[in-house]
């Protein structure tokens, strides 16, 4: 079946340093990737959709120069958080749509500390 | 928006069956979905089941769909500690390609 590889799982950084999320689908090519932001006990909110080859749509309220994402090839969509801050601190979590009726394959999430 | 609703908490005994509830939001939806989350993992499809369908079953799950109320369930016969997860609902609607997902239930199985 498809597989979305994500990576790192967990990553721990310093304030005001950018870390990097990328997500790659492996046996399959992602014209779109979904990004999400999990708090603790919450549920999954979208962030923004990466298109491959355009520009990326973020939802409302999510701040596009701190939540950076390319989509650089058919396989690759990345999340870039820059200056990152401890309110930042979350679980990040990459989708990629199947064809009906198989919904999205997710990635394994990437656990983001910011001390 | 409206919120796709579920209960935040289930605890059932390992054996017993399970059943987790959904108030959806879009009638005009076209699938439905149950995802599963174990701890600092992504979710996992399930199952799911299209609008025209009332029951769907697949081994120990059984999935209903009562259109009129707009209402999903997810029954687990023989509830097995592995169970014990975050169970997602989710709809996909006819309009838009995004899944919308519900506020999530945690099901705790005890011994």
């Amino acid at each position: 079946g498809a597989v979305v590889s994500q990576h790192p799982s967990r990553v721990i950084c310093k304030s005001g340093t950018s870390v990097k999320i990328e997500c790659r689908s492996l046996d399959f090519q992602a014209t779109t990737m979904f990004w999400y932001r999990q708090f603790p006990k919450q549920s999954l909110m979208l962030m923004a959709t990466s298109n491959e080859g355009s520009k990326a749509t973020y939802e409302q309220g999510v701040e596009k120069d701190k939540f950076l994402i390319n989509h650089a090839s058919l396989t690759l969509s990345t999340l870039t958080v820059t200056s990152a801050h401890p309110e930042d601190s979350s679980f990040y979590i990459c989708s990629a749509p199947q064809p009906n009726p198989y919904g999205y394959t997710f990635g394994s999430g990437t656990r983001l500390t910011v001390v | 928006g409206e919120d796709v609703e579920q209960s935040l908490f289930l605890s059932v005994r390992e054996g017993d069956s399970s059943v987790i509830n959904c108030t959806y939001t879009d009638s005009s939806s076209t699938y439905l979905y149950w995802y599963k989350q174990e701890p600092g993992a992504g979710l996992q499809l399930l199952t799911y089941i299209f609008s025209n369908m009332d029951m769907k079953q697949d081994q120990r799950l059984t999935v209903l769909l009562n259109k009129k109320d707009k209402h999903l369930s997810l029954r687990i016969a023989d509830t097995q500690t592995g169970d014990s997860a975050i169970y997602f609902c989710a709809e996909l609607t006819g309009t838009a390609s995004k899944l919308t997902f519900g506020t999530g239930t945690r099901l705790q199985v005890t011994l």
